[in-house]
């Protein structure tokens, strides 16, 4: 059975990086989409962006550019990065898997347990 | 960005009760529609996809139907461990986005 992992501080300074892994276990990593997700009373559930096994990527255009999401899979993990984090980045981060990227068998059939970041 | 709306906010229903939440997209998003559960302290769980799809392990109390703008979650006999936050989300386009949940609860 897949099993997601995350990772990090789950406190950091407004301005600096907010830093997350994903572990992966339990099953392949080719040919599937991996997210970042973050969940907060204010902004609800919120997609970040994926990387695809290959390294290609996307990210929603609200965080484009602070966001980085990088894939390892000789190590079976992918990362997270948010740069010049501020209160409005805290939150619960997720990571999630999906068969494909957007429209049919786009759905987030895997989640890790979430990880609480708190920026102050 | 495609707006998701749930209706209710919060419902209370007895065990046993046909409960029904609806989601609606702010614009034509086809069939390509998702359900979650969330419980307290949990990640959210994968329920329904493709707008009426079970997803492999999950009760068959749990149907979707719907297409194009509105949809609908049915939990056709409430159970005490149905109690949980219910996300419906798009993934018609990026960013995918999620409405803002529905809690159940039980009388």
């Amino acid at each position: 059975q897949l099993q997601l992992q995350e990772s990090g501080p789950g406190l950091v300074k407004p301005s600096e990086t907010l830093s997350l892994t994903c572990n992966i276990s339990g099953g392949a990593i080719s040919t599937f989409y991996w997210h970042w997700l973050r969940q907060s009373p204010g902004r609800g559930l919120e997609w970040i962006g994926f990387v695809y096994y290959n390294g290609n990527v996307d990210y929603n255009p609200s965080l484009r550019r602070r966001v980085t999401i990088s894939m390892d899979p000789s190590e079976s993990r992918f990362s997270l990065k948010l740069r010049d984090a501020t209160a409005a980045d805290t939150a619960i981060y997720y990571c999630a898997r999906s068969p494909r990227a957007i429209q049919a068998a786009a759905q987030f059939d895997f989640w890790g347990q979430g990880a609480p970041v708190t920026v102050s | 960005d495609i707006q998701m709306a749930q209706s209710p906010s919060s419902l209370s229903a007895f065990a046993g009760d046909r409960v029904t939440v609806t989601c609606r997209a702010s614009q034509n998003i086809n069939n390509y529609l998702n359900w979650y559960q969330q419980k307290p302290g949990k990640a959210p769980k994968l329920l329904i996809y493709g707008a009426t799809s079970l997803q492999r392990g999950v009760s068959s109390r749990f149907g979707g139907s719907g297409s194009g703008t509105e949809f609908t979650l049915t939990i056709s006999s409430l159970q005490p461990e149905d109690c949980a936050t219910y996300y419906c989300q798009q993934s018609y386009s990026a960013p995918q986005t999620f409405g803002q949940g529905t809690k159940v609860e039980i009388k």
